[in-house]
Parts: structure tokens; sequence; C-alpha cells
């Protein structure tokens, strides 16, 4: 069965950063992009970026690019997002999931979520 | 980008009856690359259809997808209780996906 549990999330002060993380399990890991998708509160959803097998393809949303990257270590099964320069408009649940085998851009696989909380 | 546009914005249905939802796309999508979501509270969201018209896997009959080009709908045939939640369409054609904004089906 497939797993994806997210963490790091949290309270966190504009201009501050969080790295959030997401456990893979139940699949080979390397074998599949990966892919982060936000939700602020009560609205609906935003892709913010993927990251192919070998880590070495990255691709992220305007609105993140140069504040956001995003990583994986696939010995460890986790991919990362890294987030600085944080804003209140980045308060949001961050979803870690696995693109199916035949799109880079489909989210198959969902984890629960982690909320990250950008505010003084 | 690519702006998909989603009718109507809440659906008031009860148990039984049947369901359309529409996404209209601001851009043609190629090879239907269009995929269905649904979303419970509190929950993450779940693949329900992609390419169009494929069910993902797990996902019952009554669930279906159908259009191509700027034109896009997800069917479900006879409502259950289990099936009132929000929707998205989702196009993945383009290197930078979107999302609609959802239509949320409720309990008449």
């Amino acid at each position: 069965e497939v797993q994806l549990v997210e963490s790091g999330g949290g309270l966190v002060q504009p201009g501050g950063s969080l790295r959030l993380s997401c456990a893979a399990s139940g699949f080979t890991f390397s074998s599949y992009w990966m892919i982060w998708v936000r939700q602020a509160p009560g609205k609906g959803l935003e892709w913010v970026a993927n990251i192919n097998q070998d880590g070495s393809e990255q691709y992220c949303v305007d609105s993140v690019k140069g504040r956001f990257t995003i990583s994986r270590d696939n010995a460890k099964n986790s991919l990362y997002l890294q987030m600085n320069s944080l804003r209140a408009e980045d308060t949001a649940v961050y979803y870690c999931a696995r693109a199916s085998g035949s799109s880079k851009r489909l989210a198959k696989d969902w984890g629960q979520g982690t909320l990250v909380t950008v505010s003084s | 980008e690519s702006v998909l546009t989603q009718s109507p914005g809440t659906l008031s249905l009860s148990p039984g009856e049947r369901a359309t939802l529409s996404c209209r796309a601001s851009q043609s999508v190629s090879s239907s690359y269009l995929a269905w979501y649904q979303q419970k509270p509190g929950q993450a969201p779940r693949l329900l259809i992609y390419s169009a018209s494929s069910r993902a896997t797990g996902i019952p009959d009554r669930f279906s997808g159908s259009g191509s080009g700027t034109d896009f709908t997800l069917t479900i045939s006879r409502l259950e209780s289990e099936d009132f939640a929000v929707y998205y369409c989702q196009q993945y054609d383009s290197s930078l996906p979107t999302f609609g904004q959802g239509t949320k089906v409720e309990i008449k």
C-alpha cells in the first residue's frame, strides 16, 4: 500500500523559513516523479512543484520561484520542500503526492497534508 | 496558463439522482490530459478520472468522464451518500498544471 506522510508544518513568521518532509513507503520511491500541491484554508488546490526520479529536473509555479526548492533523497525515500521568505499567502495545507507512472504531472496518490501557517 | 472554470459552483441533489459537473478550459487540453479529483472535508483529494475518461483504480463505475478540447464533464450516474463532496478538475497538459475552483455536490 502506498503511504505518504508529510511533516514539518507549523506556525512561522513572515520572512521565515520552513522545511517540509514527505516520507514515502509501499512503492519504489526512486521510480516516480513526486509532486507538492497546496490548499489555502477554504480554497481550492494549487500546484506547487514537481521533481523527477533522480532530482535532476524540478519545476515550480511562478509564485514560489526563487523562494521554494523541491528536492528528494532516494536513499531515505523522502521528498522535501524548502520554503524561504514565507508570506501570509503561503498559508496552506501542503500535500505530497506520487505522480502516476504515465504522467509526471498527474497526482495519483496523496498524503494527508501538513498545515503551514505564516503569521506574526 | 490554462484557466479551468467549473460549473456550477454548488450542486444540490438527492441520493439516487444524477450529477453532471462541467469543466471548461481557456485553452485546448491536448491528448485529453484532464483529471477529476474528489475531496471530502478534512481529507486529501482522491484521483477519480484521468485522461478525461479513464477511471482510476478502485473507482466505482457510477463515475464517468467525457469531453475533449476545452469542454469536459464528470457524471455521477446515481449519487450515493459518500459522493457528497467537492470535485476538482485539473489539466496536466502544460508544464504548469492548473486546477478548477471546484464544484461542491451537497445533499438537497
